[in-house]
Order: C-alpha cells, then sequence, then structure tokens
C-alpha cells in the first residue's frame, strides 16, 4: 500500500536548535518525495522536493531508499519556521499522498 | 490572476443539499488537482484533470463526488445532497505540467465547507 507516516503531530524546538521533522513512506516504485509547508493564515506551498537536491530556507531532506525515509532538518531553527510541514509521495505521474503533517512550533 | 483562486472561501449547507465549489486556476496550467482534507489530517487526492480531460477520479469518495474543468480552465466540484461527513477544508492546486516530474503545484486558499 501506497503511505506516507509522519509520526511526530507537534514537534516544539528553542530558536537556535536544530531540527528534524520524519517521514516515511511506503511505496513499491520509485518514489518522488516532497515537504509542503504552510505557514499562519497562508496557502500551502512547495518547501523542496528530493530530485533537486537543494536547500530552501536552511531546510535539507535526504531520500533514503533503504529506511524509506525523507526526513527535513535544519541546523538552526528560526521562530519563522514555525508552521505546518507535510510530506507528500507522488505516484503514477501526477496523483499525490500526503502525510498528516507535523506542526513545528519555534519558540523564542 | 496572481495565483489560484477558490471560491466560496467558506460554505455552511444543510444536509441534503447539494454544493459547488469553484477552482480558477493559475493561467495556463495544464494540470488541474483536487483535495479534501479533514481536521488534521493530510490532504487527501480526489480528482486530476490534464486540460478537460479527467484523467484520474480514484479519490472521489462516491458517486456524490463529482467534478468537471469543460474548458480546461476554471473547475467545479459539486457534491450532492451533502452528509455531515463531507465536512472538511476543499483544496485546489494547479500546474503547468501534465503531472510529470519537475511540475510544482501551486494550491489555492481552500474552501471550508460545514455541512449542518
Amino acid at each position: 500500500a501506497q503511505r506516507v507516516t509522519q509520526p511526530e503531530k507537534l514537534l516544539s524546538v528553542f530558536k537556535g536548535a536544530p531540527v528534524e521533522l520524519k517521514c516515511n513512506y511506503s511505496y513499491s516504485g520509485s518514489p518522488e518525495l516532497f515537504w509542503y509547508v504552510q505557514y499562519s493564515r497562508q496557502r500551502l506551498q512547495l518547501l523542496l522536493r528530493h530530485i533537486s537536491r537543494e536547500s530552501i530556507k536552511g531546510f535539507t531532506a535526504d531520500l533514503n531508499k533503504g529506511e524509506t525515509s525523507f526526513h527535513l532538518k535544519k541546523p538552526f531553527a528560526q521562530e519563522e519556521d514555525s508552521a505546518m510541514y507535510y510530506c507528500a509521495l507522488k505516484t503514477g505521474g501526477f496523483k499525490t499522498i500526503f502525510g498528516a503533517g507535523t506542526r513545528l512550533f519555534v519558540k523564542a | 490572476g496572481a495565483g489560484v483562486s477558490q471560491s466560496p472561501r467558506y460554505k455552511v449547507t444543510k444536509r441534503g443539499q447539494d454544493v459547488a465549489l469553484r477552482c480558477d486556476p493559475i493561467s495556463g496550467h495544464v494540470s488541474l488537482y483536487w483535495y479534501r482534507q479533514a481536521l488534521g489530517q493530510g490532504p487527501e487526492f480526489l480528482t486530476y484533470f490534464n486540460y478537460e480531460a479527467q484523467q484520474d477520479k480514484s479519490g472521489l469518495p462516491n458517486d456524490r463526488f463529482s467534478a468537471e474543468r469543460p474548458e480546461g480552465s476554471i473547475s467545479t466540484l459539486t457534491i450532492q445532497r451533502t452528509e455531515q461527513r463531507d465536512s472538511a477544508m476543499y483544496r485546489c492546486a494547479s500546474s503547468a505540467g501534465q503531472g510529470g516530474t519537475n511540475t510544482e503545484a501551486f494550491f489555492g486558499q481552500g474552501t471550508r465547507l460545514t455541512v449542518v
């Protein structure tokens, strides 16, 4: 079955601390993975995708096929990073499966 | 427009009524997606359009749900005989590509549907 699991509903860290948002997936094909973010009162938007291997706003995510994971990391969290984060798996070319989301709260 | 536009932003309807939710994608975007998001959950895929062709409707929960995109631009998601369990945020997204890789999806603000 195709599934995306984000085990933490809420993650709270202090400003300047490292942050890791966990994501595990289940998919028999070649996965295409994304992280989406929704800031307060804003639209859901793409943060990064694994094929780009880019760092956006200091965030990176590495696809680990052996562990079927795509964890999102940032070495030093900022208050403006507080948001809802969704891991997503693209299947069949256009169908995207989202995880339940993790709310990140960065405390001053 | 600057982005994907959905209307109405909020809709309260009585059980049994029909509702129509509108999505105006970014001009020129080929692909259009509808998602439903229940409280505390991530978006759940409903259906996908490539231009005016509905290429995947596997996520529509039952035959009360239908969607169309007759001219390959604006899309309408219709829910007939609404039930309380239909209450959710309905999200629309569009992308420039035809659903392949490297095609970022841009989301609208969503329509919050409440069935009372």
